[in-house]
């Protein structure tokens, strides 16, 4: 158990919907990572959030968006959903991010759009 | 072109033997070199991390990095049926440590 939590562990949800997934890091660290992760395209970087300010982003969609809250919990947000976005979405968190730090990754929400 | 290329495998060997995973890259800024651990339907786990080029050992595991060949490598001794699992190379930038590039990961598959 890494110490991060994500839910919910399963979501099925309809084309042109929108979802809310969930990540609590591990206690101590200020920096949440999300990443997405498909059988085509791999495990891709999508966006870091450091004590509640955006931090970088990689190839996240428009129509994706993502939030760190005061208690350092994050949320990532997709809408208009295509059959294309399902996928596992992981979270990731760690320390610091300037240098390196182990990323320690939750469990994963796997997204089904029918 | 990616910039991180990985053999998907599947790699199938038999109990005991030395496994080889592989990656190359292509962007030479590359400086922090991980490879994880991935079991079906779990997140992945760090094994190994290393800085620049060089080898590091960890029990089984050997992380190798040879930066002028833009090269990295895993090799795990002794593979036991619980070595099998996924395994991805991820690579990061100095000063944009925070963002992983991951390879696509190499299915293993250590019978007894």
């Amino acid at each position: 158990d890494s110490g991060v939590t994500q839910t919910p562990k399963h979501l099925i949800t309809a084309t042109g919907q929108r979802v809310t997934l969930r990540c609590s890091p591990r206690s101590g660290d200020l920096s949440v990572y999300w990443y997405q992760q498909s059988l085509d395209q791999g495990l891709q970087f999508l966006i870091q959030y450091y004590n509640g300010e955006e931090r970088a982003k990689g190839n996240i969609l428009e129509r994706f968006s993502a939030q760190q809250f005061p208690d350092l919990h994050s949320e990532l947000n997709l809408s208009s959903l295509e059959l294309g976005d399902s996928a596992l979405y992981f979270c990731a968190s760690s320390v610091e991010s300037i240098n390196y730090n182990e990323q320690f990754f939750g469990p994963g929400t796997r997204l089904t759009v029918l | 072109q990616k910039e991180v290329e990985q053999d998907p495998g599947p790699l199938s060997v038999p109990e005991g033997a030395i496994v080889s995973l592989n990656c190359t890259y292509s962007n030479s800024a590359f400086q922090y070199f991980m490879w994880y651990r991935q079991y079906s339907r779990k997140g992945p786990e760090l094994l190994m991390y290393t800085y620049s080029s060089g080898n590091k050992e960890d029990g089984r595991f050997t992380a190798q990095v040879d930066k002028s060949s833009k090269y990295i490598s895993l090799f795990i001794r002794d593979s036991q049926p619980s070595d099998s699992a996924t395994y991805l190379c991820a690579m990061s930038l100095y000063n944009q440590g925070g963002k992983l590039i991951f390879g696509q990961g190499t299915e293993l598959s250590v019978k007894p």
